[in-house]
């Protein structure tokens, strides 16, 4: 089974929208790391926001918020206010406390619209 | 304060050569992991490494393949007798520890076009 799923390969979203960018993960470990990463055309990979999955809040990093619904075992991001800037594959991954990689889903493409 | 350094960014190499991708981990982060990235997908664990140690090879192909971070010098990805499938971008990533909260700091990339 794959560790993490990213259903929408592609996203399209009017600038200053809201968009929300699907992940859900499968793990048995008790405890987990989920990050979202962006990758930009030019390639690199850039950290966004991080979510333990013993924290009760929802992670928040100024436009970027994670909605952690643990028990259906996703971890959406949302981007608010959405800037043309923000054109990108978006990847959700996964780290188990038994482990030392990272587990990547397929990414989502989002592209904002002016 | 530099971030995980790359080079070379771009490599071609014909098929039968050698390719050698080298990673300077950020200053302080002494945990480096290498991912692979085919076109269209995500990022595939190959490598993790401390100084002078192999800690975990699970992802890496058991052939042609080797890594290496010394006591001195950058992290090493070694690719003998390259074939066309290894074509990809092979990402190098830092940490200063090993935890499920650490952030990996991921480098620029290389990017490797075997003809």
């Amino acid at each position: 089974a794959q560790k993490i799923t990213q259903t929408q390969p592609g996203m399209f979203v009017q600038e200053k929208e809201a968009v929300t960018l699907d992940c859900t993960y499968d793990t048995s470990d008790p405890s987990y790391g989920l990050f979202w990463y962006k990758q930009p055309s030019s390639g690199e990979m850039i950290f966004l926001i991080y979510q333990g999955s013993y924290d009760q809040q929802n992670a928040t990093e100024g436009r970027y918020s994670l909605n952690f619904q643990k028990a259906r075992k996703s971890a959406n991001l949302v981007i608010s206010a959405s800037q043309l800037g923000d054109s990108a594959m978006y990847f959700c991954a996964m780290r188990e406390v038994t482990g030392n990689q990272f587990y990547f889903g397929t990414g989502t493409s989002l592209t904002v619209i002016p | 304060n530099a971030g995980v350094m790359q080079n070379p960014r771009h490599l071609v190499r014909r098929r039968g050569q050698e390719a050698r991708l080298r990673c300077s981990p950020m200053k302080g982060h002494s945990h480096v992991y290498w991912y692979r990235q085919l076109p269209e997908e995500g990022l595939k664990f190959m490598v993790y490494l401390q100084k002078e140690n192999i800690i975990d090879e699970s992802g890496m192909p058991k052939e042609r393949f080797s890594a290496e971070f010394p006591k001195e010098g950058p992290s090493i990805l070694r690719i003998q007798q390259v074939v066309r499938g290894d074509s990809a971008a092979y990402f190098c990533a830092s940490s200063p520890i090993s935890a499920i909260s650490e952030t990996q700091y991921f480098g620029p990339g290389t990017r490797l076009l075997v003809l």
